[in-house]
């Protein structure tokens, strides 16, 4: 069974500033995709970015970007210019690669993330 | 707006009691997923349907059950509610076929139905 770890469950970070949020995964799997999602106060979980294993250059959206070391099974995210509306939890989740569909998530517990002014 | 719409978006209800949670999914998207998220476990699947077939079980309590119809809306409901079912539950859609251009693997959630069991 995959499991994910978040060690950090909670940050804070200035406006404008970088802030990084770490997971860690277990899998004996080869094949399989990383998310990290956000989940504001509104409690709506959102897409922030995306990663297949089998890639070696690291996923970035804006000012997201992440960290993927598949042999030490890490999946960092990284906020650049951290903004008031980045407040959020934001969970780590990881997906087993299945030919023709997708597979369940399996989330961390969680860090959340407070962006001060 | 992920395209997910889930029905209804709170309910309080008491123990022993039965609820029905409603979910529409994306406009074409074939499979469903269902997540709990409480406190204390925090967010954990379910139950998939894929084109009306059940696909994949996971962590999914006796009590509740869940179903697909034709037109692809998905339906979770609990019986014999307990304090410990409160929770946010989820239902997520996804394209659960290869298409040229599609972003297949991402799941679109829904906002939820906040369950309160008194």
């Amino acid at each position: 069974a995959q499991t994910v770890t978040q060690s950090q469950p909670e940050m804070s970070v200035q406006e404008a500033e970088t802030v990084t949020l770490s997971c860690t995964y277990d899998t004996s799997e080869n094949n399989y995709y990383l998310f990290w999602y956000k989940q504001p106060p509104s409690r709506q979980m959102i897409l922030v970015i995306r990663q297949e294993a089998y890639k070696q250059q690291n996923a970035t959206e804006n000012r997201f970007s992440v960290n993927f070391q598949k042999a030490a099974k890490s999946f960092s995210l990284k906020i650049s210019d951290s903004q008031l509306g980045d407040t959020a939890m934001y969970f780590c989740a990881f997906m087993k690669h299945f030919q023709g569909g997708s597979e369940k998530l399996v989330f961390g517990k969680g860090t959340k993330l407070t962006v001060n002014p | 707006d992920s395209g997910v719409t889930q029905t209804p978006k709170h309910l309080i209800t008491a123990t022993g009691q039965r609820v029905t949670l409603r979910c529409s999914p994306r406009s074409g998207d074939l499979s469903v997923y269902w997540y709990q998220q409480s406190l204390d476990q925090g967010l954990q699947f379910l139950i998939q349907y894929y084109n009306g077939e059940e696909r994949a079980k996971g962590n999914i309590l006796e009590r509740f059950s869940a179903q697909q119809f034709p037109d692809l809306h998905s339906e979770l409901n609990l019986s014999s509610l307990e304090l410990g079912d409160s929770a946010l539950y989820f239902c997520a859609s996804s394209v659960a076929r290869t298409l040229a251009g599609a972003h297949k693997n991402i799941q679109y959630f829904g906002a939820g139905t906040r369950l309160s069991v008194l």
